[in-house]
């Protein structure tokens, strides 16, 4: 499973886009890059996930480099309901690949 | 929306007591995993199961055994609760196919005395 290296902390202001890094430099050829949450007191929540292409949802967008050996999320416009934990992770597809390992993470803090 | 539910979000036990943790999905989900999160070691995985009756370790399984007699309902069991074990589980459910995007239930706080 790919390591991953986060900052431990980001502010960001209400209301303004929130760009997360995640540095995941020994990622497999094969393996994912996803990203999830988790509220203080609630389970993580899966956000958005990618191979090698920038992904978007309703949640997030997702930059992943050419090198895949790192990747930025975008909250686009912060809320307070988005501070939280935010985890990346390397992980494949299928059966086998159900084991999520989350690091130290990022504590995102929107301010008002 | 996918709901996971455990049975307790707060539980207090003696040393020795076997303990059950409950997790029900309502999505017809295929996988269900049963996870412990400790500060500063993240999440590890106790158990996972991949259909009815069916159950594999995951990385930490000592102390711990699981059963999955219905699809929806999967349950953690302490057979005898130590100190050690005072840890915050986390139960989740995937679709077939989507092992890594996983749907978790809001936690169940263990707290053995």
């Amino acid at each position: 499973d790919a390591k991953t290296t986060q900052p431990p902390s980001m502010d960001c202001a209400e209301g303004r886009a929130a760009n997360l890094p995640c540095n995941h430099s020994t990622i497999s050829g094969n393996e994912y890059v996803y990203w999830y949450r988790q509220i203080h007191s609630q389970g993580p929540q899966y956000i958005i996930h990618g191979l090698k292409n920038n992904e978007t949802n309703e949640m997030a967008s997702l930059i992943i480099t050419e090198d895949r050996k790192s990747s930025t999320l975008i909250l686009p416009h912060a809320t307070l309901r988005d501070t939280a934990v935010y985890y990346c992770t390397g992980a494949g597809v299928g059966r086998s690949q159900g084991n999520l390992i989350f690091g130290k993470g990022t504590k995102l803090s929107v301010k008002p | 929306d996918v709901k996971v539910t455990q049975s307790s979000r707060y539980l207090v036990k003696r040393t020795g007591e076997k303990v059950f943790l409950e997790c029900v999905q309502d999505m017809d989900h295929e996988n269900m995993f049963w996870y412990r999160q400790d500060p500063g070691l993240g999440l590890r995985l106790i158990y996972f199961s991949y259909d009815v009756k069916m159950k594999e370790k995951g990385d930490i399984p000592e102390g711990y055994s699981v059963s999955r007699e219905k699809k929806e309902r999967f349950s953690l069991i302490l057979e005898s609760a130590s100190t050690n074990q005072t840890s915050m589980y986390l139960c989740a459910s995937s679709p077939p196919g989507g092992g890594s995007i996983q749907y978790f239930g809001a936690g169940t706080r263990l707290s053995v005395l």
